[in-house]
């Protein structure tokens, strides 16, 4: 059971949006940052969302990230096959005085 | 360039131990935070621990399912961070990254490419 919690699944069709949404607590999202994370097969993960809403260079304007209150969405627009991954939210957590991830959102490009 | 090459996984027996190294190059390691982040089969992110760097101390911080079996230090000297596993269990079975990060947060930006280990009888 993971502290944040994000959708098993999620999928769309090349040229839609998509959102993930990561719901957490006063802990973790309400007073820190949020970290978006894509995993393609078979790779290590790759830092796609940073400070909530911020992408490191070389990450597509297609992916942008928001936080309102105890939850955090990645919304990825201009679907593309490549897109076809599976993606993590984490952030530090005051309680637990470590970082808590997502259980991670599977995302499929029909 | 930034690199982080992770290597020492393996077969171990449960309640056996093991010592993991990641090999750090291109940035300089003496001032960066290390984390651990370890993946079992077909599951999610887990945070396992991270290392502060020198001149912030370089004191350690481990999740709750790790404390007290798993160690954390680093070796500026070879630019490698090391994580000491004791007391393996069966959960513990995992691919384990290296990744470097900042502050009190999930801000990881450079990973190594993991390293399996896999602990069963």
């Amino acid at each position: 059971q993971s502290v944040l919690t994000q959708p098993p699944s999620a999928s769309g069709t090349p040229g839609q949006r998509v959102t993930i949404s990561c719901s957490g607590s006063s802990s973790n999202i309400r007073s820190n940052y949020v970290y978006w994370y894509q995993q393609l097969p078979g790779t290590a993960p790759k830092l796609l969302i940073y400070r909530n809403n911020q992408r490191p260079s070389g990450v597509p304007d297609r992916f942008s990230g928001s936080k309102s209150g105890t939850s955090a969405s990645l919304a990825i627009s201009g679907l593309r096959s490549e897109d076809e991954a599976d993606y993590y939210c984490a952030a530090w957590d005051d309680s637990l005085s470590g970082v808590v991830f997502g259980g991670g959102t599977k995302l499929t490009v029909l | 360039e930034v690199q982080l090459v992770e290597s020492g996984g393996g077969l171990v027996k449960p309640g056996g131990s093991l010592r993991l190294s990641c090999a750090a190059s291109g940035f300089t390691f003496r001032n960066a935070w290390m984390s651990w982040v370890r993946q079992a089969p077909g599951k999610g992110l887990e945070w396992v621990g991270r290392i502060k760097g020198k001149t912030d101390g370089g004191t350690t911080d481990y999740a709750a399912p790790v404390k007290g079996r798993f160690t954390i230090s680093r070796d500026e000297s070879k630019n490698t961070l090391y994580l000491q596993m004791n007391s393996l269990k069966t959960e513990d079975t995992a691919v384990y990254y290296c990744t470097t990060g900042e502050g009190n947060s999930g801000y990881f930006d450079y990973w190594g490419q993991g390293t399996l280990v896999t602990v069963s009888s």
